[in-house]
């Protein structure tokens, strides 16, 4: 089975602190992405990567930035945090190109005080 | 860039009835998948779609991408308590490797 984790479930980080937060899959996935998670809004791509030390911007990529060194781990890193990046934050991977699926991990609940 | 628009938020359905929910694009896409989210959890892959015009079917549940690619519907016959969750739906866009969500349709079943 497809194993994405993520580093912790929940999080509480103050404004302004730099929040890393970590995503591994173990399958040899090429692709993987970033996604927030608020009610009414769906999951909403951050940014994602199709392969090492390749990036692209998503639909809301302000105020973040990542970073895919290795192949299995891709990090979300939010600068400055703000009380508007309180959030569900879900990894995912896939395995290539267009036509395959995205595996998620359980997601990190982040709120910034 | 790509947009992907879910319709309806919420489906409030008794058990037994039958309901759709559609997924529509602002550009062609290369395929479409539809995932499903349990209460609590993290989004689950259903299907995937690739080809116009197909129609895949899972037990109860029907899938349909549109002819131009820029459509899909998800019709779920016979509602039971264990469909309960937030379906979403999600695109590839042709020219990119970009996965973008809907918002969801969050159904819930009264018994």
């Amino acid at each position: 089975d497809v194993k994405v984790t993520q580093s912790s479930r929940y999080l509480v980080k103050r404004t302004g602190e730099k929040v890393f937060l970590e995503c591994v899959q173990d399958m040899d996935h090429e692709n993987m992405f970033w996604y927030r998670q608020d009610p009414g809004l769906g999951l909403r791509l951050i940014y994602f990567s199709y392969d090492v030390k390749m990036k692209e911007k998503g639909d809301i990529p302000e105020g973040y930035s990542v970073s895919r060194e290795k192949k299995e781990r891709f990090s979300l890193i939010l600068e400055s945090a703000s009380t508007n990046q309180t959030s569900m934050y879900l990894c995912a991977s896939s395995l290539s190109s267009h036509t395959t699926e995205a595996f998620f991990g359980q997601g990190t609940r982040l709120t910034v005080v | 860039g790509q947009q992907v628009m879910q319709i309806p938020q919420y489906q409030h359905v008794q058990e037994g009835e039958d309901f759709t929910t559609y997924c529509n694009s602002s550009t062609t896409l290369s395929n479409i998948q539809w995932y499903k989210q349990r209460p609590g959890g993290h989004p689950v892959f259903l299907i995937q779609l690739v080809k116009s015009g197909e129609v895949k079917k899972q037990k109860r549940l029907t899938f349909q991408f549109g002819e131009a690619k820029k459509n899909s519907s998800l019709h779920i016959t016979a509602t039971q308590t264990t469909d309960v969750g937030t379906y979403f739906c999600a695109g590839v866009g042709s020219n990119d490797y970009k996965l973008s969500f809907g918002a969801g349709t969050t159904v819930t079943v009264r018994a």
